[in-house]
């Protein structure tokens, strides 16, 4: 069975750095064919996609957020750590971390954390 | 602004069929890449209802079914139940911007 949990902080201050931790279980990101990807939701709107990474290491971004974003990943811990520089209060959301699921005609994300509330204030 | 297109809302009465829509464009659902929708119940994570256009996980309950058709897809839900009382988001991949892509979703209100 597959389960992923966000960790990080809760509060942030605007400029400041932003690091959350992804800790999954029930796969290996050493695994041909595996990913994890973050997804954020602002309170009251819609879900935004903003990284991926795969087994073989590569990364996707959004392209809106690329410059502030950087996603690793340490298989020995099966974890995925994301990185979005230079927050601002209209970062606040909650940051969810999905374990995708690839096919043939493209990827869908079929286990999703519980998510964790990041707000950006002073 | 999301790349994929739903309405913002829908109601029905119990025991009635809705159906949310979703539009892509050319660089996703033209190019040949599969919807997948989830149902996001209040105050909870989303969670996958329907993958590959039409297919369910096991859990889901027959009433859901999805279709797309050109650079469109559908949701469908039929027997209306207050529990499907929630938000409905598409997706899909994009292979213009190279990454997924999520519509602006479309809350569901059961009458």
């Amino acid at each position: 069975q597959i389960t992923l949990q966000e960790s990080g902080p809760t509060l942030v201050k605007p400029t400041q750095t932003l690091t959350l931790t992804c800790t999954f279980s029930g796969f290996s990101l050493r695994t041909s064919g595996e990913g994890v990807g973050w997804i954020r939701q602002p309170p009251g709107k819609a879900l935004e996609w903003l990284a991926l990474i795969y087994w073989d290491d590569n990364e996707r971004y959004s392209p809106s957020l690329k410059t502030r974003l950087t996603i690793t990943k340490d298989t020995s811990k099966n974890q995925v750590l994301l990185t979005m520089t230079n927050m601002d209060p209209v970062d606040t959301a909650t940051y969810y971390c999905a374990h995708r699921r690839i096919t043939a005609a493209g990827q869908y994300l079929d286990y999703w954390g519980q998510g964790a509330l990041v707000t950006v204030s002073s | 602004q999301s790349v994929l297109t739903q309405p913002p809302s829908v109601s029905g009465a119990p025991g009635q069929r809705v159906t949310i829509s979703c539009t892509g464009s050319s660089s996703n659902f033209g190019a040949g890449y599969d919807v997948h929708w989830y149902q996001q119940l209040p105050g909870t994570a989303p969670k996958l209802l329907l993958f590959g256009n039409s297919n369910r996980p096991s859990g889901v309950p027959d009433r859901f079914s999805g279709s797309k058709s050109g650079t469109s897809a559908s949701l469908a839900i039929t027997g209306l139940q207050a529990e499907d009382e929630a938000d409905y988001y598409c997706q899909s991949f994009d292979s213009s911007l190279r990454g997924v892509v999520f519509g602006g979703g479309t809350k569901l209100t059961v009458l």
